[in-house]
């Protein structure tokens, strides 16, 4: 089944204990991103990336680090979390097609981040 | 920064009922203008991705469709139904160069029975 995987769905942790939040997908797809979900501001990606080893800041990066080792996996770093980046966390990744943006984006199921 | 709107940003209709909302963006620049359907506690779901000016797209009772040339789309429901209940996205690439989504706020819709 094709499918975007993140874990952990829920973490509750402290300010400045590093965290991950793994993403991995079995579709093959060259572009993967990361996007906040808060309320009343909608979707805001955080960092993406073209394929492996390539990747750039979306229009929220503070305090956030990724990598892209492999083609099926974007983890999302929180070097030092704070308290302002308690959230609803997606990953997506797609193919983007022969236009380049002709791609669906496949989401994650979520992972709900609390830091206190 | 590309700008993406939706309206309304909440609805409430009665079953039966059709209903459409609107998505606007910036007509320069357009590569493409994806639709999303995300209901509570999943994750959102592609609608429609649409590319050409003029595109009209349908699945099911859902169609949507496309002016870049005035900077909307706008998405319709015929005959709602309680499972059509969730948050509409829509979302369009920011531009020459870089390969960011700019997503809007959504429509919230609830369908009534």
């Amino acid at each position: 089944e094709a499918q975007v995987t993140q874990n952990p769905r829920y973490l509750i942790t402290v300010t400045g204990k590093k965290l991950t939040v793994t993403c991995s997908q079995n579709m093959n797809h060259e572009y993967m991103s990361w996007y906040r979900q808060d309320p009343g501001l909608g979707l805001r990606q955080i960092y993406y990336s073209m394929n492996v080893e390539v990747t750039d800041k979306g229009d929220v990066p503070e305090g956030y680090k990724v990598s892209r080792k492999e083609k099926r996996n974007f983890p999302l770093i929180l070097e030092s979390p704070s308290p302002n980046q308690t959230s609803l966390y997606f990953c997506a990744s797609s193919s983007p097609g022969g236009q380049g943006w002709s791609g669906e984006l496949f989401f994650g199921e979520g992972s709900r981040l609390t830091v206190l | 920064i590309l700008n993406v709107e939706q309206s309304p940003q909440s609805l409430h209709v009665q079953e039966g009922d059709s209903t459409n909302f609107t998505c606007s963006f910036p007509s320069s620049n357009f590569y493409a203008l994806h639709w999303y359907r995300w209901e509570t506690a999943k994750s959102p779901e592609a609608l429609f991705v649409m590319t050409l000016n003029g595109d009209e797209k349908k699945k099911g009772r859902i169609s949507a469709t496309l002016n870049t040339k005035e900077g909307y789309s706008y998405l319709y429901i015929k005959g709602s139904q309680p499972e059509d209940s969730a948050t509409y996205l829509c979302a369009s690439p920011s531009g020459t160069g870089t390969y960011k989504y700019i997503f809007g706020t959504g429509t919230r819709l609830k369908v009534l029975a």
